[in-house]
Parts: structure tokens; sequence; C-alpha cells
């Protein structure tokens, strides 16, 4: 149980178009989300948490605007990188929280994205 | 604010061979999970073993175990009988117990060989 999916795995795209990325808890309700970016053999970063029906919380230096954040139900969050550029190639990782008893985090696969 | 510092970035081990990955943490909270997640080549995180800072026990895991000491804010993963699939980033992590959005906050990485 506790599976998370992500879809596309990779992706690569033309500077200037945009890119959404889903997230998706199987087998599990996820009333909160949450987005990470990953740049080669560095640590997570989290960008935002996404809870179901509300705004996302970014963290401090996301640009809202550029990486758009919707959880529009208890299975899905999307995260979409408006007019994408080089220096946004990145890996992207979701996780969902879930209401075990440890709340504990799953992780997606991740989305490689390349800008071309 | 809470951070989390793993001082070793790469570290080697011999198969059948017992290695031991710091990770030391800074928060002013008293309650607080405390987590150790594996990145193999593939990127997926999978969770290690995690751990409630009110447990005094090191929780273990088969041959995974860890020494956490509240006081010294330390908390390292002792892998024992190590196998060629435990190669791999291996993240520390802290989370505040309870809050509204039990966000983690990741340490730099380990990257683990092990020599066959």
């Amino acid at each position: 149980g506790a599976v998370v999916s992500q879809h596309p795995s990779r992706v690569i795209c033309k500077s200037g178009t945009s890119v959404k990325i889903e997230c998706r808890s199987l087998d599990f309700q996820a009333t909160t989300m949450f987005w990470y970016r990953q740049f080669p053999k560095q640590s997570l970063m989290l960008m935002a948490t996404s809870n179901e029906g509300s705004k996302a919380t970014y963290e401090q230096g996301v640009e809202k605007d550029k990486f758009l954040i919707n959880h529009a139900s208890l299975t899905l969050s999307t995260l979409t990188v408006t007019s994408a550029h080089p220096e946004d190639s990145s890996f992207y990782i979701c996780s969902a929280k879930s209401w075990t008893s440890y709340n504990e985090q799953f992780f997606g696969p991740g989305t490689r994205l390349t800008v071309l | 604010a809470q951070t989390v510092t793993q001082s070793q970035p790469e570290m080697s081990v011999q198969e059948a061979e017992t290695v031991t990955l710091s990770c030391t943490y800074d928060t002013s909270e008293s309650d607080y999970y405390l987590f150790w997640y594996k990145q193999p080549p593939s990127r997926q995180m999978i969770l290690v073993i995690r751990q409630e800072a009110y447990k005094q026990q090191n929780a273990t895991e088969n041959r995974f175990s860890v020494n956490f000491q509240k006081a010294a804010k330390s908390f390292s993963l002792k892998i024992s009988d190590s196998q060629l699939g435990d190669a791999a980033m291996y993240f520390c992590a802290y989370r505040i117990d309870g809050g509204a959005t039990n966000k983690l906050i990741f340490g730099t990485g380990t990257l683990l060989a092990v020599q066959p």
C-alpha cells in the first residue's frame, strides 16, 4: 500500500513553454502533498506544501507565479512550471502525507525536467 | 531554525562489514521525528528507519539501527552486514511532531559505496 505515482517520469521541453507534472496517491487519500526539487548530487529542497482545496504554501525563495500548484482532489496534485527556462531543469519529486499514526510521507518516483 | 547536518559526503564499506553514517541536527523543539531515507540510483526515496524523539530506545529495522543521542542532537545510522544493494545516497531528515504541515527537513546526504 501507500503508493505515489508521478507523470511524466521524464519531460523535455523548449524554453518558454509550460510543463505540468502530476502527482497521484494511488491507494490512499492525501490531504497534504509536498513538492521537492533536487539538483544533481544534492539534497531535496522543499518547494511548497499543497493542501487539498486551498492555496499552496510556498517556501521562501520559490516563485509562486512560476511554479503553480493545484491540489484539486484528495489523490491528485499538479505542479506546472510556467515559461520554463534551462535553469528550471531539475529532478522534481512529490510526496503525499498518509494519515497513519506517524503521518508518514510517501514519495513518488520523481520527474526529470530538461529545458532546452 | 531547524537544520540537519551530515558531515560525511561519501563513505565506503566492504561487503558484509558494518558502517555508520553520522547526522546531527539543531532544534529547540521537544517532540519530533528523525528519519533515514535511502535514495538508490533509481532516485526513488525509500524510508529506512524512523525514530520518535520521546522514545529512549533506539530504533532497529533488521540490519539497520540508529544511535539516537537526544541531548547531543545526534542520530547516526548503523548498517550491519552491508550488501551491494545498500549502495545509495542516504539522507537524514527531521520533522516536527504535530503542526499543520509536518514538513521534512533533509540533510545534505551521504553517498555510500559498497565494495565487493
